[in-house]
């Protein structure tokens, strides 16, 4: 079974500058997805960014990216010129064909950004 | 473009009793997905529905039960409800895979 790991339950940052959610997986599997979801207290999960593990590329989503590093498990996400609009808890999240597409969640990681 | 549509918001049921939670897919979507989320946890995962049938299933009890309509809309439904059932229920939809993988906002259910 596949298991998401986030080993950081609280981080916080000051606005404009950068911080780094750290993300570990275990899986057997060689193809599968990996998600960064974010949850405000409107309690919607919102994709903030993916990645395909076949890509060796990281993923870029303006100023969220990840570094993605398949042979350690490892998936952490950079949020740069953090904003007061990106408090909220952080989820990593694992899918795959071989799970049927169902997502797998760490326990997620607070930010809070202070001004 | 709707997205995910959940109903209702917020619920509060008594030990013992059952209750039904709806989703409604984003336009385009064919399978949804039901999460459990307890407070200060991440989403666990109930059910999956494609194609009016049940795909997949974790590890929660039979009491847990689900249905897909023609529509793609779903329910949730839980029998003998315990304390412990009180959580975040999270329904996500998507096109078969994960790409466009959507959530709604949830149900809020309060066991008292």
């Amino acid at each position: 079974a596949q298991t998401v790991t986030q080993s950081q339950p609280e981080m916080s940052v000051q606005e404009a500058e950068t911080v780094t959610l750290s993300c570990t997986y275990d899986t057997s599997e060689s193809d599968y997805y990996l998600f960064w979801y974010k949850q405000p207290p409107s309690r919607q999960m919102i994709l903030v960014i993916r990645q395909e593990a076949y890509k060796q590329q990281n993923a870029t989503e303006n100023r969220f990216s990840v570094n993605f590093q398949k042979a350690a498990k490892s998936f952490s996400l950079k949020i740069s010129d953090s904003q007061l609009g990106d408090a909220a808890m952080y989820f990593c999240a694992y899918g795959s064909g071989g799970s049927n597409y169902k997502l797998t969640f760490g326990k997620g990681t607070l930010l809070t950004v202070n001004p | 473009d709707a997205g995910v549509t959940q109903s209702p918001t917020h619920l509060i049921k008594t030990r013992g009793q059952q209750v039904t939670l709806r989703c409604s897919p984003k336009s385009g979507h064919d399978t949804v997905s039901w999460y459990q989320q307890a407070l200060g946890q991440g989403p666990q995962f109930i059910f999956q529905y494609y194609e009016e049938e049940e795909r997949q299933r974790g590890n929660f009890p039979d009491r847990f039960s689900g249905h897909q309509f023609p529509n793609y809309s779903s329910e949730l439904n839980v029998n003998a409800l315990l304390l412990g059932d009180s959580a975040l229920y999270l329904c996500a939809s998507s096109l078969f895979t994960l790409y466009g993988y959507t959530f709604g906002s949830g149900t809020r259910l309060t066991v008292v």
